[in-house]
């Protein structure tokens, strides 16, 4: 197995613009985190799905930012509008029934 | 889930044993303690995952005492390869109410 991918693996924008980031878990993992990552702040947990469903997105630092898991093999993070202070690394990771998580290489975006 | 509390970092020189403890009071009888390490510009992997006594695998060793309420992660004879951040996570077995998340982590230095 690739491990888990996202995409892309660095995007630069401006401030305003809508940002997509996207993620493909490991085969087989029924449950699927996105986080984000500074140096303020430490790795923060965003949204965390299981069988495709969002479970618990308290995580979400407000109504810019979006989710998406319309199949097992797919999802997406979503910002709009995007800021400065969004600019972080963004990692999906996904995990089986009874195992660890897999992280995925992060996605890091910068806003300007 | 329990929070968990470790040292914000550690210094240490090739050849030596590392032990970084992790402590987590209000761990629940299912939880289970797993070790993550990260280096800079990748996502966070497994390292070794443990519920009582000792756990030994080929990177390191995972002591918990009877009592639970701590862990320490064992790394023998370090390198500077091993200099990385390195979290302690409380996770519960199944994925429904599981958010995984992560503390500060204990950065580690290893010197020549």
């Amino acid at each position: 197995d690739a491990g888990v991918i996202q995409s892309p693996r660095h995007e630069v924008t401006e401030m305003g613009q809508e940002v997509t980031l996207r993620c493909k878990p490991i085969s087989g993992h029924n449950s699927l985190f996105w986080y984000r990552q500074t140096m303020m702040r430490g790795l923060e947990l965003l949204i965390y799905f299981n069988n495709n469903v969002p479970i618990d997105d308290s995580g979400m630092p407000e109504d810019r930012f979006s989710a998406k898991m319309p199949n097992a093999s797919f999802s997406t993070l979503k910002i709009q509008p995007s800021e400065p202070r969004d600019s972080a690394v963004y990692f999906c990771a996904s995990r089986p029934d009874s195992g660890s998580l897999y992280f995925g290489p992060g996605t890091r975006l910068t806003v300007t | 889930l329990a929070k968990t509390t470790q040292p914000i970092s550690m210094d240490s020189y090739e050849g030596q044993e590392v032990n970084i403890t992790c402590s987590h009071n209000n761990i629940a009888t299912n939880d289970y303690i797993t070790w993550y390490q990260q280096f800079p510009s990748q996502g966070p992997r497994f390292i070794i995952q443990g519920y009582k006594t000792k756990v030994t695998n080929e990177v390191a060793s995972l002591f918990i005492p009877a009592d639970r309420k701590s862990s320490t992660l064992s790394l023998p004879r370090v390198s500077l390869s091993d200099t990385a951040v390195y979290y302690c996570l409380v996770e519960r077995p199944g994925n429904a109410g599981n958010m995984l998340t992560f503390g500060g982590g204990t950065r580690l230095m290893v010197k020549p």
